[in-house]
């Protein structure tokens, strides 16, 4: 598997503000994906990253609040925009490894976020 | 669309039984099924999938997972549970008729092992 690594791992920031989260893969991946958990929840996808063209986002996600860049196929980022308390949650960065039908996601550490 | 529930919030168990965690699924073609679980403080790890093949998949950690095809569940197993595996498990599917790649998730389980 692709080692994932997130920075930063946690912030506090106002609202208002934006935050850029960054993701890591230590070898090229196929897809990159963010994913959010917010407090006591599950994951949601937020977006898939595609390298070298705009994001695919999904329904109640929108690229002016969450834009996200991927300008090669080991790095991404994610920026929460304009934050609010409600945005206060875990994002997760993922990875998706094809090798021979075994296909997998694996997941960075996750970037602890919290809006005051 | 691709669906996936957890029926327990939480599953408690006594060190040394057997656990299980369920899952059902609901997809309209043929799926891939996986469990992560989540340590406080960490990012998911993975722990088992089903693709193809034989219906009881063997993962890490001594975990077990069964696919049941007319029942549409997944649900994770251990023979003898650890306090080390109390920690908040979920289950996730991809429907792989779709082209759609990336996972839903569950609503997640959180599993207490009690000394």
């Amino acid at each position: 598997s692709a080692v994932i690594s997130q920075k930063p791992s946690r912030d506090i920031c106002q609202r208002g503000t934006s935050l850029t989260i960054q993701c890591q893969v230590d070898s090229q991946v196929t897809m990159m994906f963010w994913y959010r958990q917010q407090p006591g929840q599950s994951l949601t996808l937020i977006a898939t990253a595609n390298q070298g063209s705009e994001a695919t986002y999904e329904s109640g996600f929108v690229i002016d609040k969450f834009p996200i860049s991927r300008p090669n196929l080991t790095f991404s980022t994610l920026t929460v925009s304009n934050m609010s308390p409600e945005d206060s949650s875990i994002y997760l960065c993922s990875d998706f490894v094809a090798s021979g039908g075994a296909e997998t996601q694996y997941f960075g550490p996750g970037t602890r976020l919290l809006v005051l | 669309a691709q669906s996936v529930a957890q029926p327990e919030d939480q599953v408690n168990v006594a060190e040394g039984n057997p656990l299980t965690v369920k899952c059902t699924y609901s997809v309209s073609g043929n799926p891939y099924l996986f469990w992560y679980v989540q340590y406080p403080n960490r990012g998911l790890q993975f722990l088992l999938k089903y693709i193809t093949g034989d219906n009881l998949v063997k993962g890490s950690y001594g975990f077990e997972a069964e696919f049941n095809k007319s029942q549409t569940s997944f649900h994770l197993k251990k023979p003898s549970a650890l306090v080390s595996d109390s920690a908040l498990y979920f289950c996730a599917v991809r429907d792989i008729d779709t082209g759609r790649r990336a996972l839903t998730f569950g609503s997640g389980t959180r599993l207490q092992v009690q000394p």
